[in-house]
């Protein structure tokens, strides 16, 4: 398996435009995280996935944020409209339910809105 | 306040040197822990992780869980530069659909 694959991987775009980060987990996985690193706020959690459904979005920052899972194949998360404070790596990570098992992250999606 | 705390360092230790690093948790129905290495500009990678209070080792490291203190270390023996990154605390709340939180990292740095 290739793993977790994010696109793209960096992204520039100016203030106000739409950005949309795609995610494909790892084959057989059933949870999908969407995380945000930054230094000032470490790893945030997001929003994440079970079986495709939102269990738990309360780390979404603003209704700018919004983020789907169609199928159990891709996910995406999208912010309309980018801010400089978006500006952060995004990574997103997949893994099978269970207590024992690891998530596997992506490579990251660098963003700087300018 | 965040549900994983780690102190963010850095933690500076002298090759061969033990490194110990610290994790507290505040959700009482995590049930499993887990401890990530990240390079810097690189993704998380997983070291190890345990379930059940008392030590659990692996090779150079070990890590440690006390429900009760609701506390996780990882000590790293034998230290080397190469094992200079930031190292992520992370929770798993199986009854919770499976939420995995991280704590903000402990950037430990290991000198020649």
């Amino acid at each position: 398996d290739a793993g977790v694959i994010q696109s793209p991987r960096h992204e520039v775009t100016e203030m106000g435009q739409e950005v949309t980060l795609r995610c494909k987990p790892i084959s057989g996985h059933n949870s999908l995280f969407w995380y945000r690193q930054t230094m000032m706020r470490g790893l945030e959690l997001l929003i994440y996935f079970n079986n495709n459904v939102p269990i738990d979005d309360s780390g979404m920052p603003e209704d700018r944020f919004s983020a789907k899972m169609p199928n159990a194949s891709f996910s995406t998360l999208k912010i309309q409209p980018s801010e400089p404070r978006d500006s952060a790596v995004y990574f997103c990570a997949s893994s099978r339910t269970g207590m024992n098992t690891e998530a596997f992250f992506g490579q990251g999606t660098r963003l700087t809105v300018v | 306040q965040k549900e994983v705390e780690q102190n963010s360092g850095p933690l500076s230790v002298p090759e061969g040197a033990i490194a110990s690093l610290n994790c507290t948790y505040s959700d009482r129905g995590s049930q499993s822990f887990f401890w990530y290495r990240q390079y810097s500009g690189k993704s998380p990678e997983l070291i190890m992780f345990i379930y059940s209070n008392g030590d659990k080792e692996d090779g150079r490291f070990t890590a440690q869980l006390n429900k009760a203190s609701q506390y996780v270390s990882l000590l790293i023996r034998d230290s080397q530069p190469s094992d200079s990154a930031t190292y992520l605390c992370a929770s798993l709340n199986n009854n919770a659909g499976n939420m995995l939180t991280f704590g903000g990292g402990t950037r430990l740095m290991v000198k020649p």
